[in-house]
């Protein structure tokens, strides 16, 4: 158990609806990160958030957003979904907002599913 | 981040050690070599980094070169359960995050 709580751990949802996943980082931890892994692509960086303000940002779609809240858990929201949106989306989290020797650690994952 | 280079698939007996390669030529002074699995659609799980010096701990050991740049990941004992995608990812200094390549398919056998 990394103590990285992700939900939900599975989710099927309909084209064009949106949804929201929620994540709570290891105590202590302050950066949230989300990753994406879709059966024909390997882990994508999506976002990193530390203590409540975005600090990095890789290949996140416009229909993609993301905020970290005061208490430092974490919500991906997803908008107008497509089918190749379909996909294991992880949070991580860490203890600082840059690595130099910090350890990420990553949560069990939501599968999302578009139909 | 520095690229790293492993290769795609290996093979290992279990009870055997597995020694995992990987190439980082371009690796920089302040950049740490990590490296992490995933079990099948699990989320990935850390096992180890290191700077300069060789390291180890309850899941593995790290031997990082002189030049440091390569590295092998050594589980001593491997078991079944060992059989995931292994990333070995190099980052640090300014960097954020971790940036995962396409691993090594490691399959523990009877």
């Amino acid at each position: 158990d990394s103590g990285v709580t992700q939900t939900p751990k599975h989710l099927i949802t309909a084209t064009g609806q949106r949804v929201t996943l929620r994540c709570s980082p290891r105590s202590g931890d302050l950066s949230v990160y989300w990753y994406q892994q879709s059966l024909d692509q390997g882990l994508q960086f999506l976002i990193q958030y530390y203590n409540g303000e975005e600090r990095a940002k890789g290949n996140i779609l416009e229909r993609f957003s993301a905020q970290q809240f005061p208490d430092l858990h974490s919500e991906l929201n997803l908008s107008s979904l497509e089918l190749g949106d379909s996909a294991l989306y992880f949070c991580a989290s860490s203890v600082g907002d840059r690595l130099s020797g910090n350890t990420i650690y990553f949560g069990e994952g939501s599968w999302l599913t578009v139909v | 981040d520095a690229k790293t280079t492993q290769p795609p698939s290996m093979d290992c007996a279990e009870g055997r050690a597995a020694n995992l390669p990987c190439n980082h030529s371009t690796i920089s002074g302040n950049e740490y070599v990590y490296w992490y699995r995933q079990i099948h659609s699990q989320g990935p799980q850390y096992i180890i980094h290191g700077l300069k010096n060789n390291e180890t701990n309850e899941m593995a050991s790290l031997i990082i070169t002189e030049d440091r740049k390569s590295s092998t990941l050594i589980l001593p004992h491997a078991t079944l359960r060992d059989t995931a995608v292994y990333y070995c990812i190099v980052s640090g200094g300014t960097a954020s995050k971790l940036t995962f390549g396409t691993g090594t398919r490691l399959q523990v056998t009877l």
